[in-house]
């Protein structure tokens, strides 16, 4: 039962890089869903996608972008990364608007 | 928009007393409401919801949560904790405009002194 799966886990990057989070989940989940999780402020939606095909901005989507490349997977990349960008990322997936979110383990990281 | 607040960022008590978790929205349409729980260094795990009908709802590990429409609120309470209830609890709404968006709350940090 894999459920959602963030890779990688940890990432040092430089001000400036550019990588991309992966995100893919096996419940054959229609949302997907990507969050930053910073202390004190909880987290925060950065993009989702309602369906595949579909992505819609969050609160904090400035800096990112999203692909759903298909029903399973759901990417996030940063294109330039920053120091501001160092956080704790979580993707999250569900079947319908009133069913649970499944979360990943989250990727840390950590723009120096 | 939606937007969730939780006031409390700390919650100190001792193990076997009552809690309450607050929460309040912000939204001008219908919602679902969610608490989550969030053990150390682990996902998160949803622990009640509310979508509609009894506006009391209540988890398989004690807890419960009431939906207050006339004060926007969501509060998660128990009548007794225990040590393995210390974990990080959000609050998460998401409107009818877009129920696909779930927007969470900062978070509450409740500690189980023993």
């Amino acid at each position: 039962n894999a459920g959602v799966t963030q890779t990688p886990k940890f990432q040092v990057l430089k001000t400036g890089q550019s990588m991309t989070l992966q995100c893919a989940q096996d419940m054959n989940h229609n949302s997907m869903y990507w969050y930053r999780q910073d202390p004190g402020m909880g987290l925060r939606l950065i993009y989702y996608s309602a369906s595949e095909g579909t992505t819609d901005k969050g609160e904090v989507p400035n800096g990112y972008n999203v692909s759903r490349l298909n029903k399973r997977e759901f990417s996030l990349r940063l294109e330039s990364a920053a120091p501001s960008q160092t956080s704790v990322y979580f993707c999250a997936s569900r079947r319908t608007v009133n069913t649970e979110a499944f979360f990943g383990q989250g990727t840390r990281l950590t723009v120096v | 928009a939606q937007s969730v607040t939780q006031l409390d960022s700390q919650v100190p008590v001792f193990e076997e007393a009552p809690v309450e978790l607050r929460c309040n929205y912000s939204s001008s349409v219908s919602v679902y409401l969610f608490w989550y729980v969030q053990y150390p260094n682990q996902g998160l795990q949803l622990l009640l919801k509310y979508l509609s009908g009894s506006t009391l709802v209540e988890s398989i590990n004690g807890f419960e949560a009431e939906f207050n429409k006339s004060q926007t609120s969501f509060h998660l309470r128990k009548p007794s904790v225990h040590i393995s209830d210390t974990a990080e609890y959000f609050c998460a709404v998401s409107a009818r405009t877009s129920y696909d968006k779930v927007i969470f709350g900062p978070g509450t940090s409740l500690s189980v002194i023993p």
